[in-house]
């Protein structure tokens, strides 16, 4: 089935300090990739997206590339701040399946001052 | 103005009773969503509608029964609550006609059942 594996946490850094969290995925057509952040007590936002090979997508100094050929989605931040202390999911979702978004276990980010 | 909302933020109940979850989206949205997050943080689909009807319901007992009046509204409601129902319950919404992909989530409904 359609799964998405993402690095364990917590990821505890300093701030300044570079981010990446790695995601890979399994899926049998071809999905769209999703950066969802959780900050404490709220809801889920979209971070960044990206919908097919290659593409990246960006946000709030975030990135990550659809690598097809190495089935990963890595999120990556060059310098982190306090504030972006929050967990990070990586999913995907394929439109024959109505869209329905499989997330991973999520990873939490501590940044330190 | 918000653009996903859920009612209430929490509830807190007994085993066995019944309760209700309301979500609505003000987007223009054609689609809707419901999500449970555990007490890990692991987020999985339970179901969605699009324009009022169900097209995706995954294995969910069947105490669980949610329900769409308009393209606007969904609800859930929980027959026999029991102690394993606590969790956060999160609504969805994505337009799929012309292919929006990403989901905009509410601020999620805590549900405890003591």
């Amino acid at each position: 089935g359609d799964s998405v594996t993402q690095m364990e946490g917590p990821v505890t850094l300093s701030e300044e300090a570079c981010l990446t969290i790695n995601c890979t995925y399994t899926a049998t057509g071809y999905p769209s990739l999703f950066w969802y952040v959780q900050y404490p007590g709220e809801g889920l936002q979209l971070l960044l997206k990206a919908t097919k090979a290659d593409d990246k997508g960006s946000n709030k100094g975030f990135e990550a590339t659809y690598r097809k050929e190495t089935t990963s989605f890595h999120l990556e931040k060059g310098s982190v701040q306090v504030s972006d202390s929050a967990v990070y999911f990586c999913a995907l979702s394929l439109m024959e399946y109505g869209n329905k978004l499989v997330f991973g276990a999520g990873t939490i980010l501590r940044v330190k001052s | 103005d918000t653009a996903v909302s859920q009612t209430p933020k929490y509830l807190v109940t007994q085993m066995g009773n019944d309760k209700s979850i309301k979500c609505e989206q003000n987007l223009g949205h054609d689609t809707m969503y419901w999500y449970k997050q555990d007490s890990k943080k692991f987020l999985k689909i339970m179901f969605s509608y699009n324009n009022k009807e169900l097209i995706i319901n995954e294995t969910v007992p069947n105490r669980f029964s949610p329900k769409s009046p308009d393209k606007a509204h969904l609800n859930l409601h929980i027959n026999s609550l029991e102690l394993g129902d606590s969790a956060v319950y999160f609504c969805a919404s994505s337009q799929l006609a012309g292919g929006l992909y990403e989901q905009y989530f509410g601020p999620g409904t805590r549900l405890t059942v003591t």
